[in-house]
């Protein structure tokens, strides 16, 4: 079973500040990760997906895959207080029907 | 973008009753999904549904659970009867294909 794992915790910066947010899956086969931004009382929302080793970029968002070492990374660059919600990584499994398997999430405070 | 509606909001019900969770799914969408949070836990799939059919089910389905979908209208979930360990937030998700997940603002179900 996939487990995916998310870190730090928690996170408070500055703003302007770039943010790193990091994500660790169990399963090198999986065929997708997602990230989701999700502010309180809200469905999350998707962000940014990546398939392939290597990396993505869109916007002030930027997000790396390393499948060999099961790792993988969102950057926003030049963070905003409106960036301020709980991250969370999404893990998508080959042949597993969509079935997304969630982190536990990074709570980001972006300070004016 | 894309708007996923979920009905009501919150629910407060007595255990042993039963409970049925609406979900207003993007137009056009033809795959649809239930996840479940427990409170300071992380997001976690129950099931997938597509052309009038479970796909796949998680543990976290018991026997108590029901979904469909009748003729286009709501996808619902339904829970008969209701355990205290059901209290939790409930959130729809709909997509086009097997592709980025549309997520509704979730139900609140309290089990007394």
């Amino acid at each position: 079973q996939e487990k995916v794992q998310q870190s730090p915790e928690s996170l408070i910066v500055p703003e302007g500040a770039m943010v790193s947010l990091n994500c660790s899956f169990s399963d090198s086969a999986s065929q997708s990760i997602w990230w989701y931004q999700q502010h309180p009382g809200k469905g999350p929302k998707a962000l940014i997906s990546i398939f392939s080793n290597g990396n993505k970029k869109e916007g002030r968002l930027t997000v790396y895959l390393n499948r060999a070492s099961l790792h993988v990374s969102l950057h926003i660059k030049d963070s905003q207080p409106s960036d301020s919600a709980v991250y969370l990584c999404a893990v998508r499994a080959t042949g597993g029907n969509n079935k997304l398997t969630f982190g536990q999430g990074t709570v980001l405070s972006v300070i004016p | 973008g894309p708007k996923v509606l979920q009905i009501p909001s919150h629910q407060i019900i007595d255990m042993g009753q039963m409970v049925t969770l609406n979900c207003d799914p993007v137009s056009n969408h033809l795959y649809f999904y239930w996840y479940k949070q427990i409170l300071g836990q992380q997001m976690e799939f129950l099931v997938n549904f597509y052309n009038g059919k479970v796909m796949e089910k998680s543990k976290l389905f018991k026997d108590q659970f029901s979904v469909e979908r009748p003729d286009g209208s709501y996808f619902t979930l339904k829970i008969q009867p209701t355990a205290l360990e059901d209290s939790a937030v409930y959130f729809c998700a709909s997509s086009f294909q097997q592709d980025t997940q549309y997520f509704g603002p979730g139900t609140r179900l309290l089990v007394l």
